[in-house]
């Protein structure tokens, strides 16, 4: 079945330091990519797709590239901001379920000033 | 628009208690869902359906009910609540019938049973 696989965090960051998420897959077929963000007390946000192989999702300075070679798609940003402290969850849609989402145990980000 | 709504915010329930958590979406949506979140495994899919009338179950379904009379709507049944129910449920919508479409997701329930 499919299974995600993202790196355990709390990942505690300085404000301006580079951020990597790792986020790896396993699935059957051809999987979109997703990163989704959840502020405290709220519900899960879109933050990136990419929907095929070499694609590159990009939004608010994050980026991430679709590699099936690794099968991975690991969250990158340049230089974080105490708002983006949350929690990231990686995850991935396929052909089963409805196309419904898989979603990997997520990240937490905290962000020092 | 509302986008997705969830009601209530909070529920405490004794074992053996029953109840519904209500999920409401006003963009027109034919795909809904229940997740469940808990620390350390992400959401995780109890039930889904692709259109009024049609539902199926997701990756743990059992000690749920659910059923799509209308498009808007998609109440999640617990029938007999027991402690390992205890969770953040999370009710979701997406427009198209491809797996590249946006989620949409509700601000959550957060349940304890006792």
């Amino acid at each position: 079945g499919n299974s995600v696989t993202q790196m355990e965090g709390p990942v505690t960051l300085s404000e301006e330091a580079f951020l990597t998420i790792n986020c790896t897959y396993t699935a059957t077929g051809y999987p979109s990519l997703f990163w989704y963000v959840q502020y405290p007390g709220e519900g899960l946000q879109l933050l990136l797709k990419a929907t095929k192989a070499d694609d590159k999702g990009s939004n608010k300075g994050f980026e991430a590239t679709y590699r099936k070679e690794t099968t991975s798609f690991h969250l990158e940003k340049g230089s974080v901001q105490v708002s983006d402290s949350a929690v990231y969850f990686c995850a991935l849609s396929s052909n089963n379920a409805g196309n419904m989402l898989t979603f990997g145990g997520g990240t937490r980000l905290m962000v020092k000033p | 628009n509302a986008g997705v709504t969830q009601t209530p915010k909070f529920q405490v329930l004794k074992t053996g208690q029953s109840m519904t958590l209500q999920c409401a979406q006003d963009m027109n949506h034919e795909y809904m869902s229940w997740y469940r979140q808990d620390p350390g495994m992400g959401l995780r899919l109890i039930h889904y359906s692709v259109g009024a009338g049609i539902t199926d179950q997701g990756e743990v379904p059992n000690g749920y009910n659910v059923s799509r009379s209308t498009t808007e709507d998609f109440p999640l049944r617990l029938l007999s609540a027991a402690p390992s129910q205890t969770s953040v449920y999370f009710c979701a919508s997406r427009a198209t019938s491809g797996g590249y479409g946006e989620q949409f997701f509700g601000p959550g329930t957060r349940l304890t049973v006792l």
